[in-house]
Parts: structure tokens; sequence; C-alpha cells
């Protein structure tokens, strides 16, 4: 199965303070079809998961433009321009190119 | 609006099987799969399995010997069943539609032994 290790663990920042989570995957997550399937997903304290982005770079609907994604083959990131109170929570990224699919083991984002 | 809710026991004896119903509206099962994660408490989220828009299935490698996932379009329900339930299934077990835009709320299920 691919693994995938998140970097770092717990992040502190002050709100308006721009942060970057890693995401590294044991094998290349470009599918054949010519699709990455990384994404990240933000889950706030007592809620369900949320998707902000999906396939590397793309924005999911009614997600703020403070969030970004970049990265290929196995190195990816996750940037927030800008942290706001609303965005602490633990962040995770998710493979679906190769089944099982599998999650990162997540970064928390606290207030410094 | 597309919204799933996950319904079932939230009580299980261990050795028994867990029997999770996923109910989504606003969407068709024949257009999109949906995917089962479950949490246990404190941790973080675990893949479990995808039931595909056509009727295929992958499974965490895991817990495949173990679970099976099936649904009733005609319905709009998808079906979570895992059997031999220990101590350490116990977890909130969310459904999700593909890819990974929808979650349910989620249900607790505790496991007793």
């Amino acid at each position: 199965d691919v693994v995938l290790t998140q970097t770092p663990p717990t992040l502190s920042a002050t709100i308006g303070q721009s942060v970057s989570i890693s995401c590294r995957s044991s094998q290349s997550l470009l599918h054949s079809n010519g699709n990455t399937y990384l994404h990240w997903l933000l889950q706030r304290p007592g809620q369900s998961p949320q998707l902000l982005i999906y396939s590397v770079s793309r924005l999911e609907s009614g997600v703020p433009n403070r969030f970004s994604g970049s990265g290929s083959g196995t190195d990816f990131t996750l940037k927030i321009s800008g942290v706001e109170a609303e965005d602490l929570g633990v962040y995770y990224c998710v493979q679906g190119t190769h089944a099982p699919w599998t999650f990162g083991g997540g970064t928390k984002l606290e207030l410094k | 609006q597309v919204q799933l809710k996950e319904s079932g026991p939230v009580l299980v004896q261990a050795s028994e099987t867990l029997s999770l119903t996923c109910t989504v509206s606003g969407f068709s099962l024949t257009n999109y799969g949906v995917i089962w994660v479950r949490q246990p408490p404190g941790k973080g989220l675990e893949w479990m399995g995808i039931i595909w828009r056509n009727g295929n299935t992958d499974y965490n490698s895991a817990l495949k010997s173990r679970l099976s996932i099936n649904r009733d379009t005609s319905k709009s329900q998808v079906f979570l069943k895992m059997n031999s339930l220990q101590t350490d299934d116990t977890a909130i077990y969310y459904c999700t539609r593909w890819y990974l835009s929808h979650w349910g709320q989620g249900v607790m299920v505790t496991v007793s032994s």
C-alpha cells in the first residue's frame, strides 16, 4: 500500500502567518490516465472532514483562495497564505491513485 | 443538495458483525462512488473501502477479509458490513461521496468486550 508521510505533525502559527504542510508518498501518484489524485482535507474539532484541494492544486468550491496546493510525483505541499482562526484543526493528505486509497497521518495546526 | 447520512447501532459486542447504512440524496449512486472512512477516538482517518459507480469495490488490505460494501441504487443506500469485530474497531464511521467532496456527520460505534 502507498504510505503518505506528512510533516510536520504539529504546526504552531499566529493569525496572518503563512504556513506549509508537506506530504510525501512512497510511490508516484501520477495515474496512468495522466491525473494525480492527491487531495487535502481539513478536520475541525468535532466536525467531519472537509475537502479543501483536489487533484493536487484544484480548489474545492467555496474554499477560500488563501489555500493552495502544489507538487507532483511523490512530493506535495499545502500552503495557507495568511492563517485565520477558522483554519485551526487537523489537515490530512489522501491519495486516490492507487487502491487502496490511503491517508497521511495528519498535521495539527494550532495557534501560537 | 448533496447529503449523506450514516445510520446503525452505536454499540456492538465483540466478535459480532457491524452493519451500517449510508443514505444519500442529491445524487445518484450510478453516477458517483461512495467511500467509507473511519476514525478511532483521538486518532487519524483510515480509508476502509469504496463502491464505485459501476458497483465494483475496492477494500483496505487490512480489512478486506472482514469487510463488504454493497448498495441498493433504488433506495440510494450503501451498506457496510464488517464481521469479527474487536474493541479496536471502535471508531466514528463516515461515508463520503467520491472524491471526498461531501461527508456524512459520522456515526460513533463502540465495540464492547
